[in-house]
Parts: structure tokens; sequence; C-alpha cells
């Protein structure tokens, strides 16, 4: 099946710097979502973007298909940031569900 | 606030008992997930309705039983488990489900129910 890669596993930052997280995959994808999961356990879906590139406010997040990655950016981040952000991704053509990765891990420091 | 809604937050349970898990949503979606997932992992597939109708099953024991009793509802019964078995356990939902679906297949997670089995 489909392979997913986060990095970095960990990352700690002051507040108020920026971050790029990376997420490659290892075949096609029609669906990659990014999700940022908070230290209490609650998943809250960021982006939708099997392709291109979309922002919200301080994130933003570039999939670049035809080379099988995807990179999600945190600008002026602020401890609220805090937590794990996971890549989910489903392969063209092959198994109906999402596959998830091990996740970045973020500290944003005061 | 979350548009899934689970009950309870936290169930501890010994290794006879029999509870429930329950999951709500209001949003017209016509898939629903449950994942399990362990501390310092990502969440696991266990369980997906398309319409009401289990379309994937991720080769979980029985001891874990689903039901979705309408669009709505998704509940995960419980019985017999091991403390193995201990981890949050969250639901999900997306407008749709499958290959062909695209942004509907986005989704939206619950705030988890935590469980312990002793």
């Amino acid at each position: 099946g489909i392979q997913v890669e986060q990095s970095p596993p960990d990352l700690i930052l002051q507040e108020g710097a920026n971050s790029t997280l990376r997420c490659n995959f290892s075949d096609s994808v029609n669906n990659l979502q990014w999700f940022h999961q908070n230290p209490w356990g609650q998943l809250i879906n960021l982006f939708y973007i099997p392709s291109g590139t979309k922002q919200n406010g301080r994130l933003s997040a570039t999939t670049v298909a035809t080379e099988r990655y995807s990179l999600l950016y945190i600008s002026s981040s602020q401890t609220t940031d805090s937590g794990v952000y996971f890549c989910a991704v489903k392969g063209r053509g092959g198994s109906e569900k999402l596959v998830f990765g091990k996740g970045t891990k973020l500290t944003v420091n005061p | 606030d979350t548009e899934v809604t689970q009950t309870p937050k936290h169930l501890v349970m010994g290794m006879t008992n029999k509870k429930s898990l329950k999951c709500e949503q209001h949003m017209g979606h016509r898939a629903m997930y449950w994942y399990k997932q362990k501390a310092k992992k990502p969440p696991e597939l266990m369980f997906v309705y398309s319409y009401e109708k289990l379309s994937i099953n991720e080769s979980v024991p029985s001891r874990f039983s689903p039901e979705c009793p309408n669009s709505s509802l998704l509940n995960l019964h419980l019985h017999a488990l091991q403390p193995e078995d201990s981890a949050l356990y969250l639901c999900a939902s997306s407008p749709q489900q499958g290959q062909g679906a695209g942004g509907a297949n986005v989704l939206t997670f619950g705030a988890g129910s935590r469980l312990t089995v002793l």
C-alpha cells in the first residue's frame, strides 16, 4: 500500500517563528489532508489539498503531486499551534482508506 | 466546537463489562468512521459506514461491534475487551466516502472517547 513519511518528527519553536512541515508519499494520490491534533486529542482538518496551494490565515499548504510531496507552512507561530500535525493520503486506484503519516510533534514555547 | 459529538469522553471498564461508545453528527454526512489511536501513534482505521452500510472493516476483533442505526448515529459496542484495547477512540464523518468522492472525503473528527480497560 501507499507509504507516508512526515518530517521532522519533532519540532520546537519560539513563539513568532515560522516553520515548514513535510509529507512525502510513495504513490499517486487523489486525496491528501492535513490535520492538527491538539494536546487534548481533538483532530482538526486544516486542508484538503491533493494538489496546488491553499492558504488559511497563518497556515498554508502546497502539494506537488508529480513529485509526491506536500508542505505545510506555519507563519508567526503561537503557543496554540502546539500539537501533532498529521498528513493523510489516499492512493489512486488502491485501498479506499486514508493512510496517516506518523505525524510531526510541534512545540511552540512562549 | 466540534460538529461530531462523542460520548462518553472518558470510560473505564473491566474486561467482563459491556459498554458502548456513541457518535452523532447532524451535518448530513453519509459516511461515518471509527478510528483507534494509541499514545504517540497516528489514528488507525477500524470501520467505515457508507449510507448506513458497513463498507470497510479493517479486520477488527469481534469484541468491537459497530452499529449505524441511522445516518446521524454511529455506535461502537464493546465486550470482553483487553487492557491493550485502552486507547482514544475517534469518530469521524465525511459527506461521502470512496475513490471518486474527491473533496467529499474530507473528514470531520469528534473529540474522542478515552477508554481504559482494567
